[in-house]
């Protein structure tokens, strides 16, 4: 079947740290890959994303790489902001639209 | 990007009452709707999935009677919790895609029974 693990959190990171949030999955078929975000108050937000092993999804300087051979895509930011305090969703999508998501990492950045 | 809106945000009940939740697309037309549900620290898991003006299909072990889903028009979805009961408490997120394969997510609905 298909399902999306992630690294619990909370994480908390001063800022301009490095920030890896680890997403690994199992899927039926060729998935495509997804990072979601929710800043609070608002809905799920896509990120990035990637359609086929080894494309690099990049959105405001945060980076995955899809691995078909570790079947990964972790998430990843050299310099974290205060602003990119929120949670992030990795998920995955077979075929139709649905999607399959891990259960959200909470990341706060503080000053 | 598009605008999804949810009503109510949050909804308090008591057990066996009805509660209805909108699930508005703002600025696009939502050709297809999907409704999920997030329990603390869990997944967001798909419930079903909705047209416009058919059916909705719903995921394995999800109650149709229980869960009632609209989608009469392409700006508006709705979910209806019947008979609601203090297990049903927990968040309701819709998204909504047009014609092209982003879903665009609501805010959410966080839903009580007492």
């Amino acid at each position: 079947g298909n399902s999306v693990t992630q690294m619990e959190g909370p994480v908390t990171l001063s800022e301009e740290a490095f920030l890896t949030i680890n997403c690994t999955y199992t899927a039926t078929g060729y998935p495509s890959l997804f990072w979601y975000v929710q800043y609070p108050g608002e809905g799920l937000q896509l990120l990035l994303k990637a359609t086929k092993a080894d494309d690099k999804g990049s959105n405001k300087g945060f980076e995955a790489t899809y691995r078909k051979e570790t079947t990964s895509f972790h998430l990843e930011k050299g310099s974290v902001q205060v602003s990119d305090s929120a949670v992030y969703f990795c998920a995955l999508r077979t075929g139709a639209n649905n999607l399959f998501f891990g259960t959200g990492t909470r990341l706060t950045v503080i000053p | 990007g598009a605008v999804v809106s949810q009503h109510p945000s949050r909804v308090i009940c008591k057990s066996g009452t009805s509660v209805k939740i909108e699930c508005r697309s703002l600025d696009f037309q939502a050709t297809t709707m999907f409704w999920y549900r997030q329990f603390p620290k869990q997944s967001l898991m798909l419930m079903a999935t909705s047209n416009e003006g058919s059916k909705a299909t719903y995921e394995q072990g999800v109650e149709k009677d229980k869960f009632l889903i609209n989608h009469a028009s392409l700006t508006l979805s709705t979910l209806t919790v019947t008979s609601a009961h203090p297990e049903d408490s927990s968040f309701y997120i819709c998204s909504g895609a047009g014609s092209g394969d982003t879903q665009y997510f609501g805010p959410g609905t966080r839903l009580t029974v007492l």
